[in-house]
């Protein structure tokens, strides 16, 4: 039972555009939501969080959008940089939570 | 300010053996959560302790255990080891119980022969 979703593996994207990575949810009872990124051989990195309440959050060239009616969420990166080539992990919390849950990763490949 | 550390990094053991892995919480931070993150997947939560008390459980048996200690370090104990328990074990260290932003750490790589 994937509580989040990532449903595309990888994605592969030209230097300097835009990545659009997308993650789905089925437990309505999220209400904080999470990217990490993560390098080979490296533990995953916080990257960037929304809560429910809000609809979009900016932090430099990244930008989570959340639609909660659809149970969806997407993370923007522009521009692309071949340093974002990485794992990245969609991930959601609730309300007094002790864990978090986290979808299956997207493999983002930046190309030059 | 020291991150969040894990020991060892890599592990071999053999079937029905027991292990021991080690983490060093982030400085200023009470909870540890432990992940399980076995190939291609995402991590999945194996339990969390703040303030040395198991505060949450996943869906893990209890043959893995642990402990946090009051300098807010943490073991995760496996017993009877399976094939497959072989995984990235990992570490995630936060100021408080909610994990709105967890710290991990680099992760125990753990193969069972």
């Amino acid at each position: 039972d994937q509580q989040v979703k990532q449903n595309s593996p990888s994605l592969s994207v030209q230097e300097g555009r835009i990545s659009i990575l997308n993650c789905d949810y089925t437990n309505s009872m999220f209400d904080y939501f999470l990217w990490y990124k993560k390098y080979p051989a490296e533990g995953p990195t916080f990257l960037i969080s929304i809560s429910s309440i809000k609809d979009k959050n900016e932090d430099g060239r990244f930008t989570v959008f959340l639609n909660k009616s659809a149970k969806h969420l997407s993370l923007h990166i522009v521009p692309s940089q071949p340093g974002d080539s990485a794992v990245y992990f969609c991930a959601a919390s609730g309300n007094r939570d002790d864990k978090i849950i986290f979808g299956k990763g997207t493999r983002l490949h930046i190309l030059p | 300010e020291t991150g969040v550390t894990q020991s060892p990094t890599h592990l071999i053991k053999t079937r029905g053996q027991q292990v021991t892995l080690r983490c060093s919480s982030q400085s200023g931070h009470n909870t540890v959560s432990w992940y399980q993150q076995a190939l291609g997947q995402g991590p999945q939560f194996i339990f969390q302790y703040y303030r040395e008390e198991e505060n949450g459980r996943g869906n893990f048996p209890p043959r893995f255990s642990g402990l946090q200690f009051p300098n807010y370090s943490s073991e995760l104990n496996v017993n009877a080891l399976e094939l497959d328990d072989s995984a990235l074990y990992l570490c995630a260290s936060s100021p408080r119980v909610m994990n709105t932003e967890a710290f991990f750490g680099q992760g125990t790589r753990l193969t069972v022969v």
